[in-house]
């Protein structure tokens, strides 16, 4: 079975500053997925990689993907308030069900 | 109106009560999921289903069942709920990987249901 790892779980930045959320999975996962919940809300697709070197961004979030490593990093650039919220990535193995992370609680403070 | 529409939003029960949770939705998906948030732990699969006549246990089917009753609806059942079955739980659904976007997720708002 997928396991999906992410690292921090909580995490408190300064606004402006850089930061990268790590995701590692323990098998091979055909794609890896990255979404964002703000309190009391759904969830929000951002990012799906396909592929090793995969690399989209969205703003100040950019994903990446490296299957080698089993690694997915999102990483956060000049951090603003409107980017607190919750953090996930998800993989997929074979084409099966999403497997989550515990998810990365990101606090941008002035 | 939302594409993935789940019902009741919230549910205060008493244990042993029976509960089923709905879910439709009009993105013409094959594929339909039932997940379980709680705080700290992340999402985790309940069940699963890959078109009306496929269903599939996930992490933590225990205690839980599902009926899918057309392709755009799935609802989720606690034949006897218990305190530990207090969560919010999220229906989301997909096209397959294949497909247009690759098998991502789209959720629903979620059932934030109390089992007192």
């Amino acid at each position: 079975e997928l396991k999906v790892e992410q690292n921090p779980l909580f995490l408190s930045m300064q606004e402006g500053k850089n930061y990268t959320i790590y995701c590692n999975y323990s098998t091979t996962s055909d794609r890896l997925y990255w979404y964002r919940q703000d309190p009391g809300k759904s969830l929000e697709s951002l990012f799906v990689l396909l592929s090793n070197g995969a690399v989209k961004q969205e703003g100040r979030l950019m994903a990446s993907l490296d299957t080698k490593a089993r690694l997915s990093t999102l990483h956060i650039t000049a951090a603003v308030h409107d980017l607190s919220a919750t953090y996930f990535c998800a993989g997929s193995n074979s084409g099966y069900a999403l497997n989550f992370g515990k998810g990365t609680s990101l606090l941008v403070t002035p | 109106d939302a594409d993935v529409t789940q019902t009741p939003r919230n549910r205060i029960t008493k244990t042993g009560k029976r509960i089923m949770l709905e879910c439709s939705q009009t993105k013409g998906h094959d594929r339909m999921y039932w997940y379980r948030q709680d705080p700290g732990l992340g999402l985790r699969l309940i069940y699963y289903s890959f078109d009306v006549k496929d269903i599939n246990k996930g992490e933590i089917s225990d205690g839980y069942s599902v009926s899918r009753q057309a392709q755009a609806k799935f609802s989720l059942s606690l034949e006897s709920a218990i305190p530990n079955q207090t969560a919010l739980y999220f229906c989301a659904t997909s096209d397959f990987p294949g497909g247009r976007r690759a098998g991502e997720l789209f959720f629903g708002e979620g059932s934030r249901l109390t089992v007192l």
